[in-house]
């Protein structure tokens, strides 16, 4: 299976609302990145955060990571039609020198 | 930033023939490529990392006579289906590693394959 799985699969919020959406992985890594994928185009890195990093900011993005759980999540603050994408983790590690992607998370925002 | 093409971005074949896809880092030099491929509604599925000047490392499940790679040069790898078929048809996308800076990844826009 995939080592990354990002909850909930698909999300429907209003603009303006926040959107929360979380990965969960299983073995230990050395990053993790998350990328939004915009219908039929290639990706778009977003935002890296480090395994010795608990939180990273970027504009409207915040991420976390809780790497005792083994998991990371990708807030969205005050959303906009435009974020409308799929959103995928991607961990990485330095020794395997390849990422792995989770399923993505299908954010709607209604305008 | 980092920029990553794909050539072409769309081919329609006929099956039996081969189709060859080029990923070529624009504005930095990547010794690593790497060939996903992605299904409707689903996540990249690893092919292959492509090593310059070097074989390729296929992924377990990935025919590599099937899907012949080549990283010929630090800003190129091709990706070529051979003898393609109706089920080949997927979004092939690639990304480059830089090699300056070696977590992330570049992604370039995709290729949709069709095999008719």
């Amino acid at each position: 299976s995939q080592q990354g799985e990002e909850d909930p699969q698909a999300l429907s919020i209003q603009e303006g609302e926040n959107a929360t959406m979380n990965c969960s992985y299983k073995t230990s890594i050395n990053n993790l990145q998350w990328y939004r994928q915009n219908s039929g185009r290639g990706l778009v890195h977003l935002i890296l955060i480090r395994s010795n990093e608990r939180e990273k900011h970027s504009g409207r993005l915040r991420v976390t990571l809780d790497t005792s759980k083994k998991s990371s999540s990708l807030l969205i603050t005050a959303s906009r039609a435009a974020d409308t994408a799929s959103y995928f983790c991607a961990t990485g590690n330095t020794n395997a020198g390849k990422s792995t992607f989770g399923d993505g998370t299908t954010l709607t925002v209604k305008p | 930033g980092a920029v990553v093409s794909q050539h072409p971005s769309r081919v329609i074949c006929k099956s039996g023939t081969s189709v060859k896809i080029e990923c070529r880092s624009l504005d930095f030099q990547a010794t690593t490529m790497f060939w996903y491929r992605q299904f409707p509604k689903k996540s990249l599925m690893l092919m292959a990392t492509s090593n310059e000047g070097s074989k390729a490392t296929y992924e377990q499940g990935v025919e590599k006579d099937k899907f012949l790679i080549n990283h010929a040069s630090l800003t190129l790898s091709t990706l070529t289906v051979t003898s393609a078929h109706p089920e080949d048809s997927s979004f092939y996308i690639c990304s480059a590693r830089e090699d300056t800076v070696q977590e992330t990844q570049y992604f370039g826009p995709g290729t949709r394959l069709l095999v008719l």
